[in-house]
């Protein structure tokens, strides 16, 4: 079946970059999108379609794709931006989440 | 302002069943398709199942893990969706959103989500 594989956990300094990774079999044909959820909250749609930012979302949140891997990019990150971020994608007709990254600002 | 309002989320024994509702505002709800996704405690998204619109003659599709137990429907009168739980299981318990999802305009994302209700399957 198909799986999204992230990493459990990243981490990063406030202000730096970090970096969240999704592979998957034949992602390269899929369109990847990203959702943040903070604890105890709703998850929000940071990206759709690879790279496409929604209204409202910050610059510093940007994506890129290459070959069956998606990357999800934060600039500057915040302490606001700690939360778990999950990729998705969609096998023919079924919608699947990655396992979630939980993200640490330090 | 779009919302989306999950209610009729209880604690309810094995075997039994549940009805959720996912009441909508702010947009045209029969132009959107609706998604159900469940998250147990402590654990990562699951995508549940998904309705279309009537223009793909409502039709439905659902995660195996559900499938032949959950069943879901639309009343776009009243702009809500509804998801149908039957045999429910130990394992259904999860607190279930339901999200709108605008179609291939933005690759078939889930844009805005409700808030939740909760689901405790426990005798």
């Amino acid at each position: 079946s198909f799986e999204l594989t992230q990493p459990p956990s990243v981490s990063a300094s406030s202000g730096q970059t970090a970096s969240i990774t999704c592979s998957g079999d034949k992602l390269r044909d899929k369109y990847v999108c990203w959702y943040q959820q903070k604890a105890g909250r709703s998850p929000v749609l940071v990206i759709y379609q690879n790279a496409q930012r929604p209204s409202g979302i910050p610059e510093r949140f940007s994506a890129s794709k290459s070959g069956n891997t998606a990357t999800l990019t934060i600039s500057g990150t915040q302490v606001v931006d700690e939360a778990d971020y999950y990729c998705q994608a969609w096998q023919s007709t079924t919608a699947v989440f990655g396992g979630g990254t939980k993200l640490t600002v330090l | 302002e779009v919302q989306l309002v999950e209610s009729g989320g209880a604690l309810v024994q094995p075997g039994r069943a549940l009805r959720l509702s996912c009441t909508t505002s702010g947009f045209t709800f029969a132009d959107y398709a609706m998604a159900w996704v469940r998250q147990g405690p402590g654990k990562g998204l699951e995508w549940v199942g998904l309705i279309r619109t009537e223009g793909y003659e409502v039709t439905t599709e659902s995660a195996a893990s559900v499938k032949g137990r959950f069943t879901m429907s639309r009343d776009d009168s009243k702009s809500v969706a509804y998801l149908q739980m039957n045999s429910l299981e130990t394992e259904d318990t999860a607190v279930y959103f339901c999200a709108r999802d605008p179609g291939a305009v933005n690759g078939d994302a889930f844009d805005i989500w409700g808030q939740g209700t909760k689901v405790t399957v426990s005798s």
